[in-house]
């Protein structure tokens, strides 16, 4: 039982190249959550997904985008990479309404250069 | 606007001794509030929580405090272990949205000497 996995943990975009953060989870957790925390910040909520094929949008999500085709999987895409998504990346799942069953993943930490 | 706020970016203490994290929120329809630890390089892991309908919650060495007339809540470490030294983000939900999405603080930064 793995918990949350995100992948890569580390890396360097060009101002405008893409990329694909991906997370993924095996305990099944219904509820599914992307954020974002920049330096001495709290965490703020980009994207969540209450289930496979739905999403919606958090606090923060201008500039990103989510799909859930699977339980298991929960993607955050960016498109066009600013300066300003320079920041630490972390995925979370959780059990339904549960919140305190809130589980982050080890973060992918994103410098846009 | 912050909902959620931790004014404290540090604290130190003496082990043995007892560590107190405060945070106080502004939105009245939060209803749950829970304590997240995290260490450098990895994600925040889940610590203890209180459900607004309580005024106290304890697990151990750590208990919560809630203060809804004051919208302060508190985090009480005893006795304070160097293993504690870790950044603590307080976090709030409420039910009625739906979504069970956390709106968190900026944290605060405990060390616990030895």
């Amino acid at each position: 039982n793995a918990g949350v996995t995100q992948t890569p943990k580390f890396r360097i975009l060009k101002i405008g190249q893409s990329m694909t953060l991906q997370c993924t989870q095996d305990m099944n957790h219904n509820y599914m959550y992307w954020y974002r925390q920049d330096p001495g910040m709290g965490l703020k909520l980009i994207y969540y997904s209450v289930g496979a094929g739905i999403t919606d949008k958090g606090e923060v999500p201008n500039g990103y985008n989510v799909s859930r085709s699977t339980t298991e999987d929960f993607p955050l895409r960016l498109e066009l990479a600013a300066p300003s998504q320079t920041s630490v990346y972390f995925c979370a799942s959780q059990v339904g309404g549960a919140v305190d069953t809130q589980y982050f993943g080890p973060g992918t930490r994103l410098t846009v250069l | 606007d912050q909902q959620v706020k931790q004014n404290s970016p540090s604290l130190s203490v003496q082990e043995g001794r007892i560590s107190i994290l405060n945070c106080d929120y502004t939105n009245s329809m939060f209803d749950y509030f829970l304590w997240y630890k995290k260490y450098p390089a990895e994600g925040p892991t889940f610590l203890i929580s209180i459900s607004s309908i309580k005024d106290k919650n304890e697990d151990g060495r750590f208990t919560v405090f809630l203060n809804k007339s004051a919208k302060h809540l508190s985090l009480h470490i005893v006795p304070s272990q160097p293993g504690d030294s870790a950044v603590y983000f307080c976090a709030a939900s409420y039910s009625g949205a739906g979504s069970y999405q956390l709106t968190f603080g900026k944290g605060t930064k405990l060390s616990v000497i030895p």
